[in-house]
């Protein structure tokens, strides 16, 4: 299985700062990555498919890039509504395989 | 709109078995695989498998074969997932997703 390593963990920060989540493979998933945000209580949604396409309804400040095995979530200026948990997907192969998670926390 | 509506929260006894049902609207059902996923705290995401709800074909991670048992009833445009010889490491939020779209989620408790 390809794993996916997810850092940080934990990320503080604050209205307007931009902020960077990684999610490294074990081998190359060819770009076939997705980003999901989850808020407590809720099901993820995604924000970011095939590494850098924002999903419909999504702000713009959201974005994303990388090949290969390394891939970045970008948010260019976290507003309220973005202190959540990230997770990374990738499908690539079978079994599609999942971050750990960030979890955004103000501070 | 396309929407996922699953079944609700099941609690169940270890060994026993639950179904969870994901009921598809807002788009041609046997057009898009549906894929299931489980969630715990310590675990995190996993991947359990998905159906070609066309075909009824599956595929299954490895690590829940035996487990899960994926089917589709395609007149109603619902899909299913059936956990059997229920045991704690169980508990888990279910999901069912079909691309971008996900379901709420089914909470599956198992405890004696």
């Amino acid at each position: 299985d390809i794993q996916m390593t997810q850092s940080p963990s934990f990320l503080s920060a604050s209205v307007g700062d931009r902020v960077t989540i990684n999610c490294k493979a074990s081998q190359n998933i060819n770009k076939y990555l997705n980003w999901y945000q989850q808020k407590l209580g809720e099901a993820p949604k995604r924000l970011i498919y095939n590494t850098n396409n924002l999903q419909t309804g999504i702000p713009s400040r959201f974005s994303g890039s990388g090949s290969g095995t390394d891939y970045t979530l970008t948010i260019s200026s976290l507003q309220p509504e973005d202190f959540a948990t990230y997770f990374c997907l990738q499908h690539n192969s079978f079994p599609w395989t999942f971050g750990g998670g960030t979890k955004l926390e103000l501070k | 709109q396309v929407q996922l509506q699953q079944s609700g929260a099941e609690l169940a006894k270890p060994g026993s078995s639950v179904k969870i049902s994901c009921k598809a609207s807002g788009y041609t059902f046997t057009s898009y695989d549906i894929s299931w996923i489980k969630q715990t705290t310590g675990q995190g995401l996993e991947y359990i498998g998905y159906i070609n709800t066309g075909s009824g074909g599956t595929y299954y991670n490895e690590k829940f074969k035996g487990k899960a048992t994926l089917t589709v009833d395609k007149s109603s445009s619902t899909a299913f997932m059936q956990l059997s010889s229920l045991t704690p490491e169980d508990t888990a939020v279910y999901y069912c997703a079909r691309r971008a779209y996900w379901g709420q989620g089914t909470l599956v408790t198992v405890s004696s």
